[in-house]
């Protein structure tokens, strides 16, 4: 069965630092892998994918992933954290076959503290 | 490109009344998805279309929940009657086939008293 981690509620990062977000996923196969951000009333805003290739995914606002197989982990990460970044951030996976569904975490909020 | 559009917003009833809610897809996405998603958590899928085919309604409750999605297009997810477990946000997501990303509506948030 699919399912996802998110082991963090919340992450806390001074502005300017670097941030990781966690996540660890269990897919039979080969897995999809999905990083979102929802904002306050807003609904999930795409981020960035692994389906292939190159285990380092680079996304929108400076995010990126890295899929580590062995550690079965993708989690997100910027090198410089903007305040406007503090929102909540959803990691999903989808396994590659059947009708592809999708399991999201359960979320971790990321606050960016100026 | 216009994105996913959902109405209403808001809405507020009573437990055991009706409600409804309406999707318009990104134009030219044939795979729909309903989501709920309660507070503090992820979101749950809820139902998902291939067009106007049921691909996935295994967590969806039938005996008080039910979608459609006449002509392979928009999409109601009614609930007949609500219970106040049903107090959620309701996210309509679509992609363009059923591997591909998709991507969401502002989703509706029902309050149920």
């Amino acid at each position: 069965a699919q399912s996802v981690a998110q082991p963090e509620d919340q992450v806390n990062v001074a502005e300017g630092n670097p941030l990781t977000v966690k996540c660890t996923y269990s897919v039979s196969g080969n897995p999809y892998l999905f990083w979102y951000v929802q904002y306050p009333n807003r609904g999930l805003q795409f981020l960035l994918k692994y389906i292939t290739g190159d285990n380092l995914v680079k996304g929108s606002y400076g995010f990126e992933a890295e899929f580590n197989k062995s550690q079965t982990s993708f989690h997100l990460k910027k090198p410089s954290a903007l305040v406007s970044d503090s929102a909540l951030y959803f990691c999903a996976v989808r396994a590659n076959t059947g009708g592809f569904k999708t399991i999201f975490g359960a979320g971790t909020r990321l606050f960016v503290k100026a | 490109e216009a994105g996913v559009a959902q109405s209403p917003r808001y809405k507020i009833i009573e437990k055991r009344q009706s409600v409804a809610f309406w999707c318009n897809p990104i134009s030219g996405h044939a795979t729909l998805y309903w989501y709920q998603q309660i507070l503090g958590q992820g979101p749950k899928l809820l139902i998902q279309f291939q067009n106007n085919g049921v691909v996935d309604d295994s967590q969806l409750p039938k005996d008080r929940f039910s979608a459609e999605r006449l002509k392979g297009v928009d999409s109601t997810l009614k609930i007949q009657p609500a219970k106040l477990e049903d107090s959620a946000v309701y996210l309509c997501a679509s992609s363009l086939e059923a591997a591909d990303t998709q991507y969401f509506g502002p989703g509706t948030r029902l309050t149920v008293l």
